[in-house]
């Protein structure tokens, strides 16, 4: 719900222009990464994987980059939309045998 | 999500009283995962489970005892609950499911919101 939200950092955006949302993952040796959307009372929902043994990884309207090097990991949505209004979050996994570690989350906010 | 389900959906609870969440889940799916939700703090793990009968503990255990009897259905119990339990609690499933389709990104359920006054 609403009360998710608090505390988080957010990142505002101008419909129709390019969104990007960081995230610095901790284990130098996680294999997976995800990144999540959740609407305000609902489930976080899959956007979109990239294994470590890759960069970049694009989907429709989204893309994600994966620097190894620094530990970073960024989702870039194209175009925003007022739908893409949400909590986004990264996770990752050590191996696949691993439970997800999720970070903490970054609002975005569409203004129409 | 179709074919995860959690109930109740909200629930109020006094201090000390046991509560159990339950998560069901038609895909059948090998891993089951219960998650805590709180401002500040983004999904922490409470249990998960890789099979019936199997279960281990994940980075907020304390408090909290889970079961698996069958694939589809993974509970937590709230031994004895809290204020600082007060939260919105996800379930989520991954793994080989039920079409032979390995899911290694979660599907998650629509959450618990539980209150404990």
């Amino acid at each position: 719900g609403e009360s998710v939200g608090l505390h988080l950092p957010t990142l505002s955006v101008q419909e129709g222009d390019n969104s990007i949302i960081n995230c610095a993952y901790s284990n130098s040796a996680s294999d997976y990464f995800i990144w999540y959307k959740q609407e305000s009372g609902k489930g976080p929902q899959f956007i979109i994987d990239i294994r470590s043994n890759m960069d970049k990884r694009q989907g429709q309207r989204v893309t994600v980059l994966l620097n190894k090097t620094v530990k970073h990991l960024s989702l870039q949505i194209a175009a925003t939309q007022p739908g893409d209004s949400a909590v986004y979050f990264c996770a990752e996994m050590g191996n696949i045998n691993t439970p997800l570690v999720f970070g903490k989350g970054t609002r975005l906010s569409v203004i129409a | 999500d179709a074919g995860i389900t959690q109930s109740p959906r909200h629930k109020v609870t006094e201090t000390g009283t046991p509560v159990t969440l339950r998560c069901h889940q038609t895909e059948n799916h090998r891993y089951m995962y219960w998650y805590r939700q709180d401002p500040g703090h983004g999904l922490r793990l409470i249990h998960y489970s890789y099979g019936v009968k199997d279960t281990d503990k994940g980075e907020v255990s304390d408090g909290y005892s889970v079961s698996r009897s069958k694939t589809e259905d993974f509970l937590l119990t709230l031994e004895s609950a809290t204020s600082s339990q007060t939260s919105v609690y996800f379930c989520a499933i991954s793994g080989l499911g039920s079409q032979g389709l390995v899911n290694y990104g979660y599907t998650f359920g629509s959450g618990t919101r539980l209150t404990v006054v």
